[in-house]
């Protein structure tokens, strides 16, 4: 199966800062990467489809990109409502794999 | 809209059987491959299993391989997810989602709010 590894595990940042988190696959996966948003006792939220495609409704100041083994997901202001945990998740296979999450923490 | 509804967790004992349903609305369901994700208390997402639109492929992650079981009722827009010889390990919030398939994989594009299995005596 193909490891997906995220950095950092934890990031602490303020209202308005820009962010990014790091995913990592073991590897190559072309661009065949997802990213999810998870709140407290919620489901994931898918954001991010094909490594940079915005899902219809998620806010312009996400973002992703990257291709082969390293991507990013970067949020360029954050905002009260994005402290949450996000999940890189790869489909090059059909054996799908996410990565162990980001906790995105009010500094 | 689309939702999707599980049902059917709750605390069983190890080597325990449980069924967990999933109903859908809001899509055609009859048109899509469905999984299960779960992720155990504090920790991370981890595919379990998936069934094609018709039922006639299957697959799982190995650790619940002969344990456990998907199934479809495309009348009723229902999944099902039979787990038999629990064990503590499985213990864990089940997630029901939508596949959206590409040529190289797929990624699951709704997500159900999930309901809690606990496996403990």
């Amino acid at each position: 199966d193909i490891q997906m590894t995220q950095s950092p595990s934890t990031l602490s940042a303020s209202v308005g800062d820009r962010v990014t988190i790091t995913c990592r696959a073991s590897q190559t996966i072309s661009t065949w990467l997802a990213w999810y948003q998870q709140k407290p006792g919620k489901a994931p939220k898918l954001l991010i489809s094909k490594a940079s495609s915005l899902e219809s409704g998620v806010p312009s100041r996400f973002s992703g990109s990257g291709s082969g083994t390293e991507f990013t997901l970067t949020i360029s202001s954050l905002q009260p409502d994005d402290f949450a945990t996000y999940y890189c998740q790869q489909y090059n296979s059909y054996s799908i794999t996410f990565g162990q999450g980001t906790r995105l923490e009010i500094k | 809209e689309v939702q999707l509804v599980e049902s059917g967790g709750g605390l069983v004992q190890p080597g325990g059987s449980l069924r967990l349903s999933c109903a859908a609305s809001g899509f055609t369901f009859s048109s899509y491959w469905m999984s299960w994700v779960r992720q155990a208390p504090g920790k991370g997402l981890e595919w379990v299993t998936n069934i094609k639109v018709d039922a006639s492929e299957k697959y799982y992650v190995d650790s619940v391989k002969g344990r456990f079981t998907i199934s479809r009722d495309n009348a009723k827009n229902s999944l099902y997810l039979q787990m038999n010889s629990l064990r503590a390990e499985d213990t864990a919030v089940y997630y029901c989602a939508r596949d959206l398939r590409v040529s190289s994989g797929y990624y699951l594009d709704y997500w159900g709010q999930g309901t809690l299995v606990t496996v403990s005596s």
